[in-house]
């Protein structure tokens, strides 16, 4: 089956470091990419999405990068911060129809004072 | 700012009840979601709405049902609770099919005792 899943489950990051969090997918036709963060006992919260025709996005203090040819996609945190701590997960959506949305399972970040 | 709100932070219920959760979006969406989360699981979609009084399954509808009423509410109805059924539920909504972000609620831990 399709599958979206995340290397690691748990990164641990000096205060002011860059995190990099990674997501691989499985479905090819998988065309539009979401980066969720959630903190403890709240709701996802939207960070930064990506196109399947863009292989970098930038927002603010976020770069999310999509690697098609590996099925790859990565979301880099620069200068993390405390108020970073949480879990970050990725979701893939296919173009068409409903446009099932598939959810990974989740990284938690932790950033070390 | 779009806003989803869930009507409980936290359920406890005994086996055998009926257990209502209701979600509120304030911003027009046509489409609404159901979800549960559970740990190592990720997201799993329980019943999705395109439109007023329209519904359709998702992954996991058994033991669920839904209601849309109106398009600003999305009840999930659990008909006899059971200790399965113990989760994180999470609320979202969006626009329309064509957009593809959805914003979810805070979430309702809910307990079966």
């Amino acid at each position: 089956g399709e599958s979206v899943g995340l290397h690691l489950p748990t990164l641990s990051v000096q205060e002011g470091d860059n995190s990099i969090i990674n997501c691989a997918y499985s479905n090819s036709a998988s065309d539009y990419f979401i980066w969720y963060k959630q903190e403890s006992g709240k709701g996802p919260q939207f960070i930064i999405d990506i196109r399947s025709n863009m292989d970098k996005r930038q927002g603010q203090r976020v770069t999310v990068l999509l690697n098609k040819t590996v099925k790859h996609l990565s979301l880099q945190i620069a200068a993390t911060q405390p108020g970073d701590s949480a879990v970050y997960f990725c979701a893939e959506l296919a173009s068409g129809g409903y446009q099932k949305v598939t959810f990974g399972t989740g990284t938690k970040l932790q950033v070390i004072p | 700012d779009v806003k989803v709100t869930q009507s409980s932070r936290y359920l406890v219920k005994r086996t055998g009840e009926k257990v209502f959760l209701e979600c509120v979006q304030d911003m027009d969406h046509e489409n609404m979601f159901w979800y549960r989360q559970d740990p190592g699981l990720g997201l799993r979609l329980i019943y999705f709405s395109y439109d007023v009084k329209m519904k359709e399954k998702g992954d996991i509808p058994e033991g669920y049902s839904v209601s849309r009423e109106k398009k600003e509410r999305f009840s999930l109805i659990l008909e006899s609770a059971s200790t399965n059924q113990t989760s994180m539920y999470l609320c979202a909504s969006r626009r329309t099919p064509a957009s593809e972000t959805q914003y979810f609620g805070p979430g309702t831990r809910l307990l079966v005792l």
